[in-house]
C-alpha cells in the first residue's frame, strides 16, 4: 500500500530535550515537505527536499533541521524544543511540487 | 511571495451547493491544488488547476482564473461527510516551496 508513516504519531516533551521526528515514504517521491499546523494559521512549510542530500528552507525553519540521506526518508529533528514548537506536524510526498502531494497521519508535539 | 485568502468559517445544507472561494497573489504562477482535510486527519488531494476553466470531478469541481488571481471549489449534492476544512494552496514560482491558505472550515447540516 502507498503511504507516508511518521513517528510517533503523539509526544510530549520537555523544553530543550532533543528530539526527532521520523517519516518514511514508499512510493519512490523525490519531493518531501514537513508542515506544521496551528489554529487560525493554516499549515506552514518548515522544509522541503527536492531529491536525497537537496534541502532547504520554507516558510517557518527556525528551530528545525532535516536531513535527507535516502530517498525514502525525511526525519524532522528538533534540537531544542521550546513551547512555540507545540503544533501537529505532517509530512507530504509527491513526484515534484507542481504534483498531488500525499500526507503523512500527523505527529502531535507537546513541549512544556 | 504568495498571499492566499479563503473565507474562514461556511456552512451550508446537505443535498445543497456551496462554493468555496480563494483568492491568491503571486510572483509567478504554476497552478492551484485544493485539498480537503477532515478534523484530526491529513490532507488528502482534490483538484489541481493550470489553465483557466473549469474542472469537473465527481460532485466536486475546481474553477481558476489566472487573470483575477481566483479560483472556488464546487460541492454539489452536499453531504454530511463533506464537512471538514478545504485547503488552496500554490507552489512558489521562484522557489520550490509550497503555500497553503488558512483553509474554510464547511459544516454540513441536515
Amino acid at each position: 500500500e502507498a503511504q507516508v508513516t511518521q513517528n510517533p504519531r503523539y509526544l510530549i516533551t520537555v523544553t530543550g530535550k532533543k528530539l526527532t521526528v521520523t517519516c518514511s515514504q514508499n512510493m519512490n517521491h523525490e519531493y518531501m515537505s514537513w508542515y506544521r499546523q496551528d489554529p487560525g494559521l493554516g499549515l506552514r512549510q518548515i522544509y522541503y527536499s527536492m531529491n536525497v542530500e537537496v534541502t532547504d528552507k520554507g516558510d517557518v525553519p527556525e528551530g528545525y533541521k532535516v536531513s535527507r540521506k535516502e530517498k525514502r526518508n525525511f526525519p524532522l529533528i528538533l534540537e531544542s524544543p521550546s513551547p512555540n514548537q507545540t503544533s501537529l506536524y505532517f509530512c507530504a510526498s509527491s513526484t515534484g511540487r507542481t504534483s498531488e502531494q500525499y500526507f503523512g497521519p500527523g505527529t502531535r508535539l507537546t513541549v512544556t | 511571495g504568495q498571499n492566499i485568502d479563503q473565507p474562514t468559517e461556511m456552512t451550508a445544507t446537505e443535498g445543497a451547493i456551496v462554493q468555496i472561494n480563494c483568492t491568491y497573489q503571486t510572483s509567478g504562477f504554476n497552478g492551484l491544488f485544493w485539498y480537503q482535510q477532515h478534523a484530526g486527519e491529513a490532507p488528502t488531494f482534490l483538484s489541481y488547476n493550470v489553465l483557466d476553466g473549469l474542472e469537473e470531478k465527481g460532485r466536486f469541481s475546481s474553477f481558476l482564473s489566472r487573470s483575477k488571481g481566483y479560483s472556488y471549489l464546487l460541492l454539489k449534492e452536499l453531504q454530511m461527510k463533506d464537512s471538514a476544512s478545504y485547503l488552496c494552496a500554490v507552489p512558489d514560482n521562484y522557489g520550490q516551496n509550497f503555500v497553503f491558505g488558512p483553509g474554510t472550515r464547511l459544516s454540513v447540516l441536515p
